[in-house]
């Protein structure tokens, strides 16, 4: 069965420019999560999406947004870019949308902003 | 791929040794936690779960240890093997409506054949 896919694997854009990041999920899971890895750093959390509705927002600012699709996958946005938005963007799965459940995290996009 | 694990603590371990990795957690309100292993240009990768009303879980070659009363987690590998090398990281949630994982600092295993 396929896992977490996500696209693309890489990225370039340069500052002010406007990214979107897409998601799917492992079948049957209606729940996607995303996250921003920095180098050296572990995941940090951005958002929480579970039957199409935000259930979950960090700490980051509202050039970030995400939806979440009838068929559960999902597209991370990231307006007006900055270089601090250099970064590994990861997607994550679950069933539901509970903290008791593994979530499966894809291979993620490197994005990386000139 | 690029590294994961700049500047991050490392283990060295002999292949067949067992390692151990430790991880210390902060919200006392988190009841669930989960060990990954992150490989160089990959996602992480889960190994292992458990929640808070245990202390103790084991998987194939892997057992994971909770004491709630310090706020620890540790991981356990039996019998490293090469392909054990990587950066672990552990994560911590909480009841709060949503699923969001804090991850803790990772840790860097170098299995030495």
């Amino acid at each position: 069965d396929a896992g977490v896919t996500q696209s693309p694997t890489h990225l370039i854009k340069t500052r002010g420019q406007q990214v979107t990041l897409r998601c799917s999920p492992i079948s049957g899971h209606k729940s996607v999560s995303w996250y921003q890895q920095v180098l050296g750093q572990g995941p940090q959390f951005i958002f929480q999406y579970y039957e199409k509705e935000e259930r979950g927002r960090g700490n980051f600012p509202d050039r970030f947004s995400a939806r979440q699709f009838p068929n559960y996958s999902s597209e991370l946005n990231v307006n007006a870019l900055l270089l601090g938005d250099s970064a590994l963007y990861l997607c994550a799965s679950s069933l539901g949308q509970n903290s008791n459940q593994p979530q499966h995290f894809g291979d993620g996009t490197r994005l990386s902003i000139l | 791929g690029e590294s994961v694990g700049l500047h991050l603590p490392t283990l060295s371990v002999q292949e067949g040794d067992n390692s151990i990795i430790n991880c210390a957690y902060s919200n006392s309100a988190s009841d669930y936690f989960i060990w990954y292993k992150q490989e160089s240009g990959k996602g992480p990768q889960f190994i292992i779960d458990i929640r808070s009303n245990m202390d103790k879980r084991q998987g194939q070659r892997v057992t994971v240890l909770l004491n709630k009363t310090v706020k620890h987690l540790s991981l356990q590998i039996a019998a490293t093997q090469p392909g054990d090398s990587a950066v672990y990281f552990c994560a911590e949630s909480a009841s709060y409506g949503n699923n969001r994982l804090a991850f803790g600092k990772g840790n860097q295993v170098v299995v030495i054949p």
